[in-house]
Parts: structure tokens; C-alpha cells; sequence
């Protein structure tokens, strides 16, 4: 069973608009959780974080809220650059095993000028 | 500053055959991790090595091994490949297990 599910592969924005992306996780063992920015024919590279104290965390244009109760959790760009458009992934461990991180499937995510 | 570098870019193996990819890191990271990822899919931690000396299972380890050589290098070798093992495998290092992965370019593999 998926621990961690990215339910739209995709999502369409306008320039300047905001993206919303969302993840949900089932292992209320999880307490840490990251998103990660995929280009074509590259490694991912980490975005953003958020620990399960807290439930938002903001840094330039991106911001992750956490919903505990909902096991939910979305990643908000705005706003929205062409240069955004990428795979996000959703990822989450737990800090009694921080060397697993388990990973959702990807968004992509594509920025329209 | 290289970061996390991964060869070979690209191989092409037939079903049973052998090979090691390699995985280097300048960052004097104490982590590095072995992951898959299949086409549409995320990436699944094959291996991980949380310090020099040690290593653990992730969650797809069946038909892999790998070897902490020493603290820069993590190599990840398939005794005997199968058609299942086609995909793209990265490699990724921390300072800690608790802080930022950050990832090579990764190794696209296909067994024939």
C-alpha cells in the first residue's frame, strides 16, 4: 500500500497564478516532510521542508502547510515562473528512521507564460 | 565542487550479466543513498548508508548490494541483472541522515 500518494500527475498554471500541490501520507509515523524539484535528465533537488511541529513553512515564493489530522500536506508556489515547471515530488520519513525517506509519484507541473 | 557524481550515465546490459555503478561525493558527507526510479513513479531507497562502515536496507533491496568504500565513495552492484532492473538509479548523499539529501544525475540502466 502507497504510504505517501500524489493523486494528480499533473497541473496546468498560468504565469503569475498560484500552484497548488498536493500530497496526503497514511503512516501517522511520519513527522517530517519534504518536497523535492525534478528537471528532466536530472537528480532531484530538495525545496522545501516542514517538520510535524509546525504547520506551515514559508520560503520565498514557496510555502508547505501540513494538515496532521487530514495526513495532508500542499506545497503553494506563487507566484507561478515558466522556469517552475518541473516534476514535484512529496516525501516523508520518520524521526525514528530518518535514513528512509518514502516518495510520492510526482506532479508535474507546468507553467504556461 | 562536483557534489554528488554518478557513472556510468547510460548502460545497456543483458539479462544475467553483471555491473557496478559508482557514486562519488565531495561534500564530506557522513550519508549516501541508493535509490530507483521507474517510469511515472517515485523514488524508492534501495540501500542507504547512514556512516562509514555501515549499511542498511531500504525498501527494494532484493537483487542488489553495495559496498561504503570509504567515506566519499557508495557503489551499488546488480550480481545478475533481469529486465525488472531497468530503470534510472540515483544517488544521493547528507551530511546526516536527519539533514538535505542531495542528488548525482543519476544512471539510466536498461536489462535486456
Amino acid at each position: 500500500d502507497q504510504q505517501v500518494k500524489q493523486n494528480s500527475p499533473s497541473l496546468s498554471v498560468q504565469e503569475g497564478r498560484i500552484s497548488i500541490l498536493n500530497c496526503d501520507y497514511t503512516n501517522s509515523m511520519f513527522d517530517y516532510f519534504l518536497w523535492y524539484k525534478k528537471y528532466p535528465a536530472e537528480g532531484p533537488t530538495f525545496l522545501i521542508s516542514i517538520s510535524s511541529i509546525k504547520d506551515k513553512n514559508e520560503d520565498g515564493r514557496f510555502t508547505v502547510f501540513l494538515n496532521k489530522s487530514a495526513k495532508h500536506l500542499s506545497l503553494h508556489i506563487v507566484p507561478s515562473q515558466p522556469g517552475d515547471s518541473a516534476v514535484y515530488f512529496c516525501a516523508a520519513k520518520s524521526n525514528t528512521n530518518a535514513g528512509k525517506s518514502t516518495f510520492g509519484d510526482g506532479t508535474t507541473l507546468t507553467v504556461k507564460p | 565542487n562536483a557534489g554528488v557524481t554518478q557513472t556510468p550515465k547510460f548502460q545497456v546490459l543483458k539479462t544475467g550479466q553483471s555491473m557496478t555503478l559508482q557514486c562519488a561525493q565531495d561534500m564530506n558527507h557522513n550519508s549516501m543513498y541508493w535509490y530507483r526510479q521507474d517510469p511515472g513513479m517515485g523514488l524508492r531507497l534501495i540501500y542507504y548508508s547512514a556512516s562509514e562502515g555501515t549499511t542498511d536496507k531500504g525498501e527494494v533491496p532484493n537483487g542488489y548490494n553495495v559496498s561504503r568504500l570509504n567515506k566519499r565513495e557508495f557503489s551499488l552492484r546488480l550480481e545478475s541483472a533481469a529486465p525488472s532492473q531497468t530503470s534510472v538509479y540515483f544517488c544521493a548523499s547528507s551530511r546526516t541522515v536527519t539533514d538535505t539529501q542531495y542528488f548525482g544525475p543519476g544512471t539510466r540502466l536498461t536489462v535486456l
